[in-house]
């Protein structure tokens, strides 16, 4: 079984400031890792993703996150956070057949 | 675009009524998913589909059914709604061929049940 833990609920940086969203992972299998964002009123896109190589991976709008194996952690990064960035964030793994199991959500907060 | 469409953004219904929600993805893609979203809880699956006329339950099936009658097409049924049903629900669909777990999400549709 799979499961994924979001530290921190909230999140608020400033304008320019480092963006560090924390997600640690349990898995009985080699994970495939995700990170979703969900904009106001919308539905989840695609971030980033890990399967298998790179450990560190860019995903898109500058973001990026790192796959530990041994802290068992996949941490999303930024290091400027833009008013644009405001959103919510999902962690998820993946077992078999794509079935994904996600985490409980960041929402990050920019302020000025 | 590639596309997921939910048929309705908003919905208010009335306890014991029967509820419909639609998802259509223009991908061809083989595996379609119904979530449920609540503040606090994240993402919970409720059903999901590997193929035409093939559903599985997902960790939440209890008061939902789902119909897939084209590849096409994944509807959510909620046969008495309840209170306890108001959320948001997403549905999303993958490639069957790849195991990367990379998900097509629609825009939601938010069910309020009076």
């Amino acid at each position: 079984a799979q499961s994924v833990t979001q530290l921190g609920s909230h999140v608020s940086v400033s304008e320019g400031a480092l963006v560090l969203l924390r997600c640690n992972y349990s898995s009985s299998v080699p994970p495939y890792l995700f990170w979703y964002v969900q904009y106001p009123n919308q539905g989840l896109q695609l971030l980033l993703k890990y399967t298998t190589g790179a450990t560190l991976v860019k995903g898109i709008n500058g973001f990026e996150a790192e796959f530990k194996k041994s802290e068992t952690s996949f941490h999303l990064t930024k290091p400027s956070a833009h008013m644009s960035d405001a959103a919510e964030y999902f962690c998820a793994v993946s077992g078999p057949a794509s079935k994904l199991t996600f985490g409980t959500g960041t929402r990050l907060q920019v302020t000025l | 675009d590639v596309k997921v469409t939910q048929s309705s953004r908003y919905l208010v219904k009335r306890t014991g009524e029967k509820v419909f929600l639609e998802c259509v993805q223009d991908m061809d893609h083989e595996n379609m998913f119904w979530y449920r979203q609540d503040p606090g809880l994240g993402l919970r699956l409720i059903y999901f589909s590997y193929d035409v006329k093939m559903k599985e339950k997902g960790d939440i099936p209890e008061g939902y059914s789902v119909s897939r009658e084209k590849k096409e097409r994944f509807s959510l049924i909620l046969e008495s709604a309840s209170t306890n049903q108001t959320s948001m629900y997403l549905c999303a669909s993958s490639r069957g061929t790849e195991n990367t777990g990379e998900l097509f999400f629609g825009e939601g549709s938010r069910l309020t049940v009076l």
